[in-house]
């Protein structure tokens, strides 16, 4: 069955630093996600990305953040200046273009900041 | 009031049990209606979509929604060990609203079923 890639499982960087959380999307999928989940916390929409522009921001989603997809398969969210509470698993996920298609989530990245 | 609610848990229950997940919500405008499950260290992975009022059954599995009561419901038969995870029930709005991609989730409840 297709499933939703993510890389690195687990990555750990000073505070300060930018970071590059990486995905590969089911291949026939259109919209492209990536949430967040604090240890302990709910899982929290981020943005929404389609034909290669944000359709959908939270108020996570600030100028620290940026989304691409460098080329046909990968979708990366990128993270300015990072900071301590940015230490969270970062789900990557996509889904057919339709209104309704649900949404498949890959295994996430721990993102550390020490 | 929270968007979703969700009882935490834990909820231990021997095999063979009928497990009963339940989520309420305030926000009238979600219209579709999910159940994912997460194993530890994995990410969530869709068990049940619906976005009508009723039932819809898939295997041991049947996902129950009340819009009236604001109430969703997923409930378990024949539990098994294998059935043990985090149960997170998601939700997100109509089509034509400014936030129809984004899914809202409940905080999870972590299921245990002994042997």
């Amino acid at each position: 069955e297709p499933e939703v890639t993510q890389t690195p499982s687990h990555q750990v960087t000073q505070m300060g630093q930018e970071v590059i959380l990486r995905c590969v999307p089911i291949s026939n999928h259109l919209y492209f996600y990536w949430y967040r989940q604090i240890l302990g916390q709910k899982v929290e929409f981020l943005v929404s990305f389609y034909n290669n522009e944000i359709s959908e921001k939270s108020e996570i989603f600030d100028d620290q953040f940026s989304v691409e997809r460098p080329d046909g398969s990968n979708f990366t969210l990128k993270i300015r200046s990072t900071k301590l509470e940015d230490s969270a698993m970062y789900f990557c996920a996509s889904s057919e273009a339709g209104r309704n298609q649900p949404q498949h989530f890959g295994d996430g990245t721990r993102l550390s900041i020490l | 009031q929270k968007e979703v609610e969700q009882d935490p848990g834990p909820l231990s229950v021997p095999e063979g049990a009928i497990v009963s997940l339940n989520c309420t919500y305030s926000n009238s405008a979600f219209q579709y209606f999910m159940w994912y499950r997460q194993y530890s260290r994995k990410g969530p992975e869709l068990l049940m979509y619906t976005y009508s009022s009723g039932n819809k059954e898939d295997g041991r599995f049947t996902a129950q929604v009340d819009k009236s009561s604001k109430y969703i419901s997923l409930f378990i038969r024949d539990s098994q060990p294998s059935d043990s995870a985090t149960y997170l029930c998601a939700m997100k709005s109509t089509p034509f609203s400014g936030s129809a991609r984004q899914l809202t989730f409940g905080s999870g409840t972590q299921l245990t079923v002994l042997p």
